[in-house]
């Protein structure tokens, strides 16, 4: 058990509908990041959160945000769905804001499913 | 951007058996090489990391090595049991500096499957 926290642990929803996906990194961890992994493009880097404020971002499309919250958990929405968002949603949290020190820990994952 | 690439995508070992997964990538100013063990139904999981002013490190089975050089880091497992049988990624992380530069990318990972 890494300590990060995901839920929901499996969604299934509809096209065109819109989601959230809520992740609570490890106590003390101030930085959270989110991927996505799907068969074909593995586990690509969504969007990183440092104590509230964004501090890099991927490969994340429009249709999706993020925010960081005062107590550090974070929300993954995502709008607008469409068949290809189908994938495992991670979220993975460290103590600072990516320094090369830094190991990130990642959540058991969301199983995203839109039909 | 910085490219991992990783081979084999799969590989059969008998019990007892060593297993090696090499990574190459493309950025000289990566210096951070995580490597990750996702079980079905999982998150990945770190097994063992290397920065890039060692060139070797030993966890009990398990090492990594990093040339830097060649631009390539690799995965050793010795003496594989069944419990080993899992999807293993690298990763590199360039140096921090803002921007993209704070992420991971990681290889397309290799399954792993050790047979009894």
């Amino acid at each position: 058990d890494s300590g990060v926290t995901q839920t929901p642990k499996h969604l299934i929803t509809a096209t065109g509908q819109r989601v959230t996906l809520r992740c609570s990194p490890r106590s003390g961890d101030l930085s959270v990041y989110w991927y996505q992994q799907s068969l074909d493009q593995g586990l690509q880097f969504l969007i990183q959160y440092y104590n509230g404020e964004e501090r890099a971002k991927g490969n994340i499309l429009e249709r999706f945000s993020a925010q960081q919250f005062p107590d550090l958990h974070s929300e993954l929405n995502l709008s607008s769905l469409e068949l290809g968002d189908s994938a495992l949603y991670f979220c993975a949290s460290s103590p600072r804001q990516g320094a090369s020190t830094d190991t990130q820990y990642f959540g058991p994952g969301t199983r995203l499913t839109v039909l | 951007g910085e490219n991992v690439e990783q081979h084999p995508s799969t590989l059969s070992v008998q019990e007892g058996d060593s297993a090696v997964i090499k990574c190459t990538y493309s950025d000289s100013a990566s210096n951070y090489f995580p490597w990750y063990k996702q079980e079905l139904g999982k998150g990945p999981q770190l097994i063992i990391d290397i920065r890039s002013n060692v060139g070797e490190k030993k966890d009990q089975r398990i090492a990594v090595t990093l040339n830097k050089t060649a631009k390539h880091f690799s995965l050793h497992i010795t003496e594989t049991q069944p419990e080993d049988s899992a999807v293993y990624f690298c990763a590199a992380r360039n140096r921090g500096g803002g921007g993209s530069n704070y992420k991971l990318t990681f290889g397309k990972g290799t399954l792993l499957t050790v047979n009894p």
